[in-house]
């Protein structure tokens, strides 16, 4: 168990639709990472909170949004579903986005979206 | 743009045999290296760590070596075993802009036949 939370574990939904995935960080992270993983393929980054200010993107869509709450929790909100947007959604957590050395990130379960 | 090369895509070796994967990184400002395990539907566990100030880090039967000029970094497991077989993801932390992110290399499919 890495400590960091992911619900749902799995989501099917049609096309067109707007899902919300949720994630809670390890205790006393203050980053929070959002990777796409589709089938076979890897790790897509595509964005990144930091204590809930946006520290980086990546290749998000604009129909995807993400934020960071004060109790730094976050959520990835994916809208006007396509078939190609079905995915494994992880979210990962690290200490400190500032330090490049030792900054460890650690996954989620994920979050398995099926568009139909 | 920043990017990490991994190769090979795929590897298949016979148990007991040693497995190599390699990793080069664009940005010389990287300075932390970490690996990734990942087996089907689950998430990417690391496994090993190396900072860039250090030339290699042995755990057990997994080492992993950095080249700083070359700018290229190694997996080596010993003594493969069938519960190695995964995908295996290498990552560079990198600069962008003031802030850090990771950089995932595409992944080496390891396949131990026992």
């Amino acid at each position: 168990d890495s400590g960091v939370t992911q619900t749902p574990k799995h989501l099917i939904t049609a096309t067109g639709q707007r899902v919300t995935l949720r994630c809670s960080p390890r205790s006393g992270d203050l980053s929070v990472y959002w990777y796409q993983q589709s089938l076979d393929q890897g790790l897509q980054f595509l964005i990144q909170y930091y204590n809930g200010e946006e520290r980086a993107k990546g290749n998000i869509l604009e129909r995807f949004s993400a934020q960071q709450f004060p109790d730094l929790h976050s959520e990835l909100n994916l809208s006007s579903l396509e078939l190609g947007d079905s995915a494994l959604y992880f979210c990962a957590s690290s200490v400190d986005a500032w330090t490049g050395a030792g900054n460890t990130i650690y996954f989620g379960e994920g979050s398995w979206l099926t568009v139909v | 743009g920043e990017n990490v090369e991994q190769h090979p895509s795929t590897l298949s070796v016979q148990e007991g045999d040693s497995a190599v994967i390699k990793c080069t990184y664009s940005d010389s400002a990287s300075n932390y290296f970490p690996w990734y395990k990942q087996e089907l539907g689950k998430r990417p566990q690391l496994i090993i760590d190396i900072r860039s100030n250090v030339g290699e880090k042995k755990d057990q039967r997994i080492a992993v070596t950095l080249n700083k000029t070359a700018k290229h970094f190694s997996l080596h497991i010993t003594e493969t075993q069938p519960e190695d077989s995964a995908v295996y993801f290498c990552a560079a932390s990198m600069n962008t802009s003031g802030t850090y992110k990771y950089i995932f290399g595409t992944g080496t499919r390891l396949k131990v036949l026992a």
